[in-house]
């Protein structure tokens, strides 16, 4: 069975700093990857997601993953936050199996500073 | 393009009284979910459904019951609320399959008094 840790439950960052949100997964065979972004009062948006390929990918919103399969991490980042990025986001894995289902991490809740 | 749907928003219920939270979607996804949400605990599934009429446990389904005759609709039935069930219930969908990404509802918040 899949496991997906995301180490930092909240992070803080300022306007227009960088950002990096860690995700680490467990899957015995080719993982699919995402991260979802949920805002207060709402459900969880698709930002991103990798199958295959370019390990680096490109989501909504200006941010991007990079699958490292050495470190089995999938860590979310983003060149300048804005002050609108404030929410909760999840990495979560599911994979090519037929029965595996996609879990979810505990979520980061990302904190901007003005 | 209305995507997915679920209603009420917000429901205050009393323990033992059945209660139904609503799920549709407009893009003929085979598969969808639900999951409920907890400080502390994530997201969880609580049942999935591969398509009409087919329908399986997740990892907290107790208390729970659910149908699939529509492919468009998957509802969600507390039998007798109990408040261990006050929570943030979403609905999700995949056209893809089960290990695939899902796109989510807005939520339901349910408080059962």
């Amino acid at each position: 069975a899949q496991s997906v840790t995301q180490p930092d439950i909240h992070i803080t960052v300022s306007e227009g700093a960088s950002l990096e949100l860690r995700c680490n997964y467990s899957y015995g065979a080719t993982p699919y990857l995402f991260w979802y972004v949920q805002s207060p009062g709402q459900g969880l948006q698709l930002l991103l997601k990798y199958f295959s390929g370019d390990t680096l990918v490109q989501g909504i919103k200006g941010f991007e993953a990079e699958f490292k399969r050495s470190q089995s991490s999938f860590n979310l980042r983003k060149p300048s936050v804005h002050w609108s990025d404030a929410a909760e986001y999840f990495c979560a894995v599911g994979g090519e199996n037929r029965d595996d289902k996609i879990i979810f991490g505990k979520g980061t809740r990302l904190h901007i500073l003005p | 393009d209305a995507g997915i749907t679920q209603s009420p928003r917000y429901k205050i219920t009393e323990t033992g009284r059945q209660v139904t939270l609503m799920c549709h979607q407009t893009w003929s996804h085979s598969y969808m979910f639900w999951y409920r949400q907890d400080l502390g605990h994530g997201l969880r599934l609580i049942y999935y459904s591969a398509a009409a009429d087919i329908t399986d446990k997740g990892e907290v389904p107790d208390g729970y019951v659910v149908s699939r005759s529509k492919t468009e609709n998957f509802p969600l039935t507390l039998e007798s609320a109990t408040r261990s069930q006050t929570s943030v219930y979403f609905c999700a969908s995949s056209g893809s399959g089960l290990g695939y990404e899902q796109y989510f509802g807005p939520g339901t918040r349910l408080t059962v008094t």
